[in-house]
């Protein structure tokens, strides 16, 4: 099993809908999590910390369950602007520095 | 945007010959690292530092050595190329070990072994 999982996609739908990823981890000690964008062919960008009370951003809200191990991430209102890649990353025990990136899912906004 | 440039952005090169990636900082951060992605596996760590001469490997190390002789610079090197190591190589930096930092990218460097 990997240590981080998420469905690759993609997730194709209409501007303004709202969609939803998860991720799950395997390891149940781990510390704290993000959600990265990366846009086709560019470097990764932090798009938001994944906090245990749940954090909100605008149209994006990202929450954590310890209990089941995983995270999530709505998009509300979907532009066109939000097709990207969405990872997942996870800090495991020890920070040791070492994040573990899921390998993405894919998000296609159509007109 | 952070100050991290990779050198250079794309090559090509042949199975067997050393191969030396660049990444230089602008921004005084103590943490650095070398990802490489590759379709299906996502990002993977293959080097980090936690300062000049201090290094550390990461989940994919084999068939890579990093340096940092200064705070700004953190080479890559494959000291021969195979073509499994075909891959895009990201550096990323970042002031904290990443538990609450975040991680600035650099925008990649693309390899191919032929």
């Amino acid at each position: 099993r990997k240590e981080v999982e998420q469905d690759p996609g993609p997730f194709n739908v209409p501007e303004g809908a709202t969609v939803a990823f998860n991720c799950t981890y395997s390891n149940s000690a781990s510390q704290s999590f993000f959600w990265y964008r990366q846009d086709c062919r560019k470097e990764p960008k932090l798009l938001m910390s994944v906090y245990s009370s749940g954090n909100e951003d605008g149209r994006f809200t990202a929450q954590l369950n310890r209990a089941s191990q995983y995270i999530s991430l709505l998009i509300r209102d979907s532009k066109l602007s939000d097709s990207a890649t969405y990872l997942c990353v996870v800090n495991p025990p020890g920070n040791t520095g070492k994040l573990i990136f899921g390998q993405g899912t894919t998000l296609q906004v159509k007109p | 945007d952070a100050g991290i440039t990779q050198s250079p952005r794309h090559k090509v090169t042949e199975t067997g010959t050393p191969v030396t990636l660049r990444c230089h900082q602008t921004e005084n951060h103590r943490y650095m690292y070398w990802y490489r992605q590759d379709p299906g596996h996502g990002l993977r760590l293959i080097h980090y530092s936690y300062g000049v001469k201090d290094t550390d490997k990461g989940e994919v190390s084999d068939g890579y050595s990093v340096s940092r002789s200064k705070t700004e610079d953190f080479l890559l090197t494959l000291e021969s190329a195979t073509s499994s190591q075909t891959s895009v190589y990201f550096c990323a930096i970042s002031e904290s070990r990443t538990g609450a930092g975040e991680l600035f990218f650099g925008e990649g460097s693309r390899l191919t072994v032929l």
